[in-house]
């Protein structure tokens, strides 16, 4: 199938603590997995992906894991900011054609 | 200059009329796509086009329509517009075909609201 699950759905957390998204996937083909973050207003940015030969990747307050064994990844965000606050979406690649994307996390960074 | 615009913004309609949104992209890119964002945020694909090209029909009703007059455009016109549609609709554009690990880059997105 080409579920995404994500989880929490909503995250509340105060200005520089640590953020975590997790997400599970149902295919096993699946090698790819973006990270999108959705501003109010705005269409959904990729911010970070990684892929399924590689088990983390970080970009200065931004990291990825990846377990493809348990098929499950997660973001991390570290030292959140009030800018961190969004919608940020998982998704996994789905035969090769598609992104297949989890419900969203709604992030809230308390100053 | 915006990379992926999309006309109009918001779209406020009746229920039964036909509608269209407009999606252009600036990037050179071959693959553009439309996404259907429902009230809780739900991301789906709807469609996806290459070089003019239907690729991905993700069991859209009929009602739905691409058109891709070229590689830079791609309008979703909508006939007999039922409560239901209304969403958040993106437009998306990436750069080749059938490379998942493409980027696929957003625009701003079209909240329709059918009455």
């Amino acid at each position: 199938g080409e579920n995404v699950e994500q989880h929490p759905s909503t995250l509340s957390v105060q200005e520089g603590d640590s953020a975590v998204i997790k997400c599970t996937y149902s295919d096993s083909a699946s090698n790819y997995f973006p990270w999108y973050k959705q501003e109010l207003g705005k269409g959904p940015q990729l911010i970070i992906d990684i892929r399924s030969n590689v088990g983390e990747k970080k970009d200065q307050r931004i990291a990825v894991t990846l377990n493809k064994t348990a098929k499950h990844f997660s973001l991390h965000i570290t030292e959140t900011q009030p800018e961190d606050s969004a919608v940020y979406f998982c998704a996994a690649s789905f035969r090769d054609y598609k992104l297949s994307f989890g419900a969203g996390t709604t992030v809230t960074v308390r100053a | 200059d915006t990379a992926v615009s999309q006309t109009p913004k918001y779209l406020v309609t009746q229920m039964g009329n036909d509608k269209s949104i407009k999606c252009e992209q600036n990037l050179g890119h071959d693959t553009m796509y439309w996404y259907k964002q429902d009230s809780k945020k739900f991301l789906k694909i709807m469609f996806s086009y290459n070089n003019k090209e239907l690729i991905i029909n993700e069991t859209v009703p009929n009602r739905f329509s691409p058109k891709s007059p070229d590689k830079a455009h791609l309008n979703l016109h909508i006939n007999s517009l039922e409560l239901g549609d209304s969403a958040v609709y993106f437009c998306a554009s990436s750069q080749a075909l059938a490379v998942i690990t493409d980027t696929q880059y957003f625009g701003p997105g079209t909240r329709l609201t059918v009455l």
